[in-house]
């Protein structure tokens, strides 16, 4: 167990429509960072907040938007979904700022039909 | 634009051998390394890392060899186990800068009993 939890586990919704990933990170660790893994694709960042505030960015689409709260869980939030959004997504977390290990979560499996 | 890139998608090795995996990157400002392995329905787990200012790293069974020269790295594993056949994935990072990792694609190793 990493410590990083991520719900829902799966999830199955429509093309057109929007969903929210949710992370909670170990405790402690003040960064928190999305990434998406396509079907027999590598880990592809999204986007990085610490401490609440946005750090980095990576091939995140517009229609995708992150953000980490005060008691510093995270959400993704993605909408207008498409087909190819299908992926697992994962959250991890790392102590601090270029901290070289980070901790991933189970992921969330998104499925859109 | 592939900045780490693991060549080989799946490799097989036989029990009691060598398992060798193979990683390559093209930018040079990554000064940090990392493997993570993957089992199905679960996230990567951190297994080891070596900083740019060593060229090997030993933890067990475990050794990671950085060519800096040739933005080559490689994991070996002796001797291979059944329980190590996972998704092998390199990443890399910078201690300055951008704090994300970015990862390769993946290797499926398999250990043949």
């Amino acid at each position: 167990d990493s410590g990083v939890t991520q719900t829902p586990k799966h999830l199955i919704t429509a093309t057109g429509q929007r969903v929210t990933l949710r992370c909670s990170p170990r405790s402690g660790d003040l960064s928190v960072y999305w990434y998406q893994q396509s079907l027999d694709q590598g880990l592809q960042f999204l986007i990085q907040y610490y401490n609440g505030e946005e750090r980095a960015k990576g091939n995140i689409l517009e229609r995708f938007s992150a953000q980490q709260f005060p008691d510093l869980h995270s959400e993704l939030n993605l909408s207008s979904l498409e087909l190819g959004d299908s992926a697992l997504y994962f959250c991890a977390s790392s102590v601090i700022r270029g901290s070289s290990e980070a901790f991933f979560g189970q992921g969330t499996r998104l499925t859109v039909v | 634009d592939q900045q780490v890139k693991q060549n080989s998608p799946s490799l097989s090795v036989q029990e009691g051998r060598i398992s060798i995996l193979n990683c390559d990157y093209t930018n040079s400002m990554f000064d940090y390394f990392l493997w993570y392995k993957k089992y199905p329905a679960e996230g990567p787990t951190f297994l080891i890392s070596i900083s740019s200012i060593k060229d090997k790293n030993e933890d067990g069974r475990f050794t990671v060899f950085l060519n800096k020269s040739a933005k080559h790295l490689s994991l070996h594993i002796v001797p291979s186990q059944p329980g190590d056949s996972a998704v092998y994935f390199c990443a890399a990072g910078t201690n300055f800068g951008n704090e994300k990792l970015t990862f390769g694609t993946g290797t499926r190793l398999t250990i043949i009993p």
